[in-house]
């Protein structure tokens, strides 16, 4: 089965720095892989997702991530914060056999952007 | 653009009760997901629909029951609620074979 580990629960930026969240999983062959944003009081938005080919995937909010089979990481960057992004962060992982439905997600990333 | 409704926002109820939560999509989405989320973990699938008239169990079905009335629809129902069923449950949809797309804003339930 796989997993989706997040080890940072909680990071705090500058507005105006850059931001890399951390995403490790586990699974055996190659994953689908995703990042999720969820605003207090919301729901989950999808932000990008990781198929295959190109390993640096583009997302929405000016938001990327990089899948590194030899980490097995998908790691979120931002290069510029804005407060706007404070949020908390999901990285979820699919298995090939069982769909893109059947998604592990990890336990979330909170993200605090000062002035 | 309304997208994923759930209701009720908020429901508090008493160890036994039963409770459905509804969800509507308004996207003609193929599927549609049910899930909990609880502090420090992220979200755990408790039904899916893939289509009309389909459902499938997710990782945590126990002590619930799912009904795809029609496309749009797909309700969440709590028989005997217990305590450890607090949690914030989310509705989703997608198109068909997708991951989860779309999110409705989640009902907060507090079991006593």
């Amino acid at each position: 089965a796989q997993s989706v580990t997040q080890p940072d629960i909680h990071i705090t930026v500058s507005e105006g720095a850059s931001l890399e969240l951390r995403c490790n999983y586990s699974y055996g062959a190659t994953p689908y892989l995703f990042w999720y944003v969820q605003s207090p009081g919301q729901g989950l938005q999808l932000l990008l997702k990781y198929f295959s080919g190109d390993t640096l995937v583009q997302g929405i909010k000016g938001f990327e991530a990089e899948f590194k089979r030899s980490q097995s990481s998908f790691n979120l960057r931002k290069p510029s914060v804005h407060w706007s992004d404070a949020a908390e962060y999901f990285c979820a992982v699919g298995a090939y056999d069982t769909g893109r439905r059947a998604l592990t997600f990890g336990s979330g990333t909170r993200l605090q952007v000062q002035p | 653009n309304a997208g994923v409704t759930q209701t009720p926002k908020f429901q508090v109820l008493k160890t036994g009760q039963s409770m459905t939560l509804q969800c509507a999509q308004d996207m003609n989405h193929n599927s549609m997901y049910w899930y909990r989320q609880d502090p420090g973990m992220g979200l755990r699938l408790i039904y899916y629909s893939a289509s009309e008239g389909t459902t499938d169990k997710g990782e945590v079905p126990n002590g619930y029951n799912v009904s795809r009335l029609n496309k749009r629809e797909f309700s969440l129902r709590l028989e005997s609620a217990a305590p450890s069923q607090t949690s914030v449950y989310f509705c989703a949809s997608s198109e068909r074979g997708q991951q989860p797309q779309h999110f409705g804003d989640g009902t907060r339930l507090s079991i006593l």
